[in-house]
């Protein structure tokens, strides 16, 4: 199956730091989403992005699809940013409706 | 916004004890999906069902664990015998089109 690699693994910083946060797939990717886990392991969409950029206010997250990889991209970051960043796609050929394989994450810890 | 809404949001149960974890997906999503997350570890895929049959499981989606779509509103995970393993948390996420999924806040089952 495909396989997703996320780095970095942890990522330490302070209130208002910019950070980049990287997702590399095995394969070709066509359903690539990006969750937080919120510290009460709330599970919650970030962005659908197969391809292209999104932004969603201090958030914003660029896939790269032919060169399988995707980036979000968490500016002027703030305390309540801290969790865990996980992104998730398709297996294989991306012909699965459904078997999402996700990423080990990245543990985000923002310092006031 | 539309949510998936999953209850209850914490069951402590018995080692050997059924339980029945309840979903309400989005209304007029057609895929189903439950995944799980044991504690510190990437979330995993469990099944996915689509017009009322599962598409695909994972070989963790043994024969303790069986889905239904009682009523059409309702989507449940029922673990037959659970076992001290089954610690984890459960998400339920649906999807309109297979692409593109929202979850919900998840249920943390603890087995003991």
């Amino acid at each position: 199956g495909i396989q997703v690699e996320q780095s970095p693994p942890d990522l330490i910083l302070q209130e208002g730091a910019n950070s980049t946060l990287r997702c590399n797939f095995s394969d070709s990717v066509n359903n690539l989403q990006w969750f937080h886990q919120n510290p009460w392991g709330q599970l919650i969409n970030l962005f659908y992005i197969p391809s292209g950029t999104k932004q969603n206010g201090r958030l914003s997250a660029t896939t790269v699809a032919t060169e399988r990889y995707s980036l979000l991209y968490i500016s002027s970051s703030q305390t309540t940013d801290s969790g865990v960043y996980f992104c998730a796609g398709p297996n294989a050929g991306g012909t699965s409706y459904g078997k999402l394989t996700f990423g080990q994450g990245t543990i985000l810890t923002v310092h006031p | 916004e539309p949510e998936v809404t999953q209850t209850p949001s914490h069951q402590v149960t018995q080692m050997g004890q059924e339980v029945i974890l309840r979903c309400v997906p989005i209304s007029n999503h057609l895929y189903f999906y439950w995944y799980r997350q044991i504690l510190g570890q990437k979330v995993e895929f469990l099944v996915s069902f689509y017009n009322n049959e599962i598409s695909e499981k994972s070989e963790i989606f043994d024969d303790q664990f069986s889905v239904e779509r009682p009523d059409g509103s309702n989507f449940t995970l029922k673990i037959r015998s659970t076992k001290l393993e089954d610690s984890a948390m459960y998400f339920c996420a649906s999807s309109r089109t297979g692409f593109g999924y929202t979850f919900g806040s998840g249920t943390r089952l603890t087995v003991v």
